[in-house]
């Protein structure tokens, strides 16, 4: 049973480009959770995506990120025209459909961006 | 506001003592769930404890202990007889309903814990 998946684990990109992350969620779970963790701080909530549909993109900032969760294949979080702000880990879990309110999350081992 | 407060930044100790990292939260909801999380340098988030909000039995397991006080919207670890091995950011994290009917985390900022040997 493998766990969540994230690639990949250190993402280098230099000011301008793009950076797109790959979350593959445990098998049977069609529900995908993205946070961000800044330098020195906790995680914070971007965005919450079920197959083919966004749900909950309040965390996400308004322009440059866009996330999606496509009906084969994994989620992609994308990051347009990179900053050096945008440096930063990304990690994401995932749950099944009908999950519990006291469903604990397993988080995958995250991304590493480093913006230079 | 911040719903979770991890006041202690860092805290460095010398094997063998023990230690108890703080975590306040805040919330208006009944039904919620409070979590730690441990962050070792790899940097993978590795899940230690999930309470419920109705829950206030203190928990132990091995060296770690959580000490979960509704009253002071507390929940508190604290491990004994620490190791080199403990060395790690700790994050405590609240996880509460949202619109959506998803459990939606706010994380504090997290102890970062020294173990000297």
């Amino acid at each position: 049973n493998a766990g969540v998946m994230q690639n990949p684990r250190h993402l280098v990109r230099r000011r301008g480009q793009e950076a797109r992350l790959r979350c593959s969620p445990m098998k049977g779970h069609s529900h995908v959770y993205w946070y961000r963790q800044l330098p020195e701080e906790g995680l914070k909530f971007m965005v919450y995506l079920q197959k083919e549909n966004i749900i909950d993109e309040s965390g996400m900032p308004k322009e440059r990120f866009s996330a999606e969760f496509p009906k084969e294949g994994p989620s992609i979080l994308r990051i347009q025209q990179v900053v050096r702000g945008d440096s930063a880990a990304y990690f994401c879990a995932s749950s099944p459909p009908a999950a519990p309110l006291s469903y604990g999350y397993t988080f995958g081992s995250g991304t590493r961006l480093t913006v230079v | 506001a911040q719903k979770v407060t991890q006041a202690q930044t860092e805290i460095s100790v010398v094997e063998k003592e023990d230690v108890t990292l703080d975590c306040v939260y805040e919330t208006r909801d009944t039904t919620y769930y409070l979590f730690w999380y441990k962050q070792p340098p790899s940097g993978e988030l590795v899940f230690l404890i999930r309470r419920n909000s109705f829950d206030e039995q203190n928990e132990i397991s091995g060296r770690y202990s959580w000490n979960f006080q509704k009253s002071t919207s507390s929940f508190n670890f604290t491990i004994t007889a620490s190791q080199v091995v403990d060395s790690a950011v700790y994050f405590c994290a609240l996880s509460e309903p949202s619109f959506y009917n998803f459990n939606k985390f706010y994380f504090g900022s997290g102890t970062k814990l020294n173990v000297k040997p």
